[in-house]
């Protein structure tokens, strides 16, 4: 069974920092992918960045980059230069056929 | 905006009542999944369809069905409805339906069962 670790149930983030959100996960499978999501207080789910088991370097998207340490099953999701607008609820998940989904880490981010 | 469609926005309905999620994926996207969000469950996968085929169960209960129509939208049919089926309840969609294939969330239907 799949399952995610999100350690950080809140964080606070001055604007214009970094900000590091953990993401550890177990599965026996050799495929997987893994992926963040943003949920901000509307509600929607937003892909922010996806991770492939397979792939050597770690994915980037605009301001969100993932730091992937295979070997130590984590997939840590770094955003960089904080927004009001990053505010919300961030979730890891893994995918073999449906998504697995951590239980979420809060960043608040502060003028 | 994902491409991703859910109607009603809302739904407020009693205990014991029958309701139907409708959802419309990405256009050329073959795969869609329902998925539950509560406050004490978190997220949790209900049920996948590929294609108009049942792909995969998650933790879907009895009382509640899903199908995948040819034009490819597809239904959640939830009845005998409880309070603690209080949820928003989203439809993603994918490409194919593999691992490696991003899912794009709808917005989502809120139900409240009074």
């Amino acid at each position: 069974a799949q399952k995610i670790t999100q350690t950080q149930p809140g964080m606070f983030v001055q604007e214009k920092e970094a900000v590091t959100l953990d993401c550890t996960y177990d599965t026996s499978d050799q495929s997987y992918g893994l992926f963040w999501y943003k949920q901000p207080s509307s509600g929607e789910m937003i892909f922010l960045i996806y991770q492939g088991s397979y792939d050597e370097q770690n994915a980037t998207e605009g301001r969100y980059s993932l730091n992937f340490q295979k070997a130590r099953k984590s997939a840590n999701l770094v955003i960089s230069a904080s927004q009001l607008g990053d505010s919300a609820m961030y979730f890891c998940a893994i995918n073999d056929y449906k998504l697995s989904f951590g239980a979420g880490t809060t960043v608040t981010v502060r003028a | 905006d994902s491409g991703v469609t859910q109607t009603p926005k809302h739904l407020i309905t009693a205990t014991g009542q029958r309701v139907t999620l409708r959802c419309s994926p990405r256009s050329g996207d073959l795969s869609v999944y329902w998925y539950q969000q509560s406050l004490d469950q978190g997220l949790q996968f209900l049920i996948q369809y590929y294609n108009g085929e049942e792909r995969a169960k998650g933790n879907i209960l009895e009382r509640f069905s899903a199908q995948q129509f040819p034009d490819l939208h597809s239904e959640l049919n939830l009845s005998s409805l409880e309070l603690g089926d209080s949820a928003l309840y989203f439809c993603a969609s994918s490409q194919l339906a593999g691992n490696r294939n991003e899912q794009f969330f709808g917005p989502g239907t809120r139900l409240t069962v009074l």
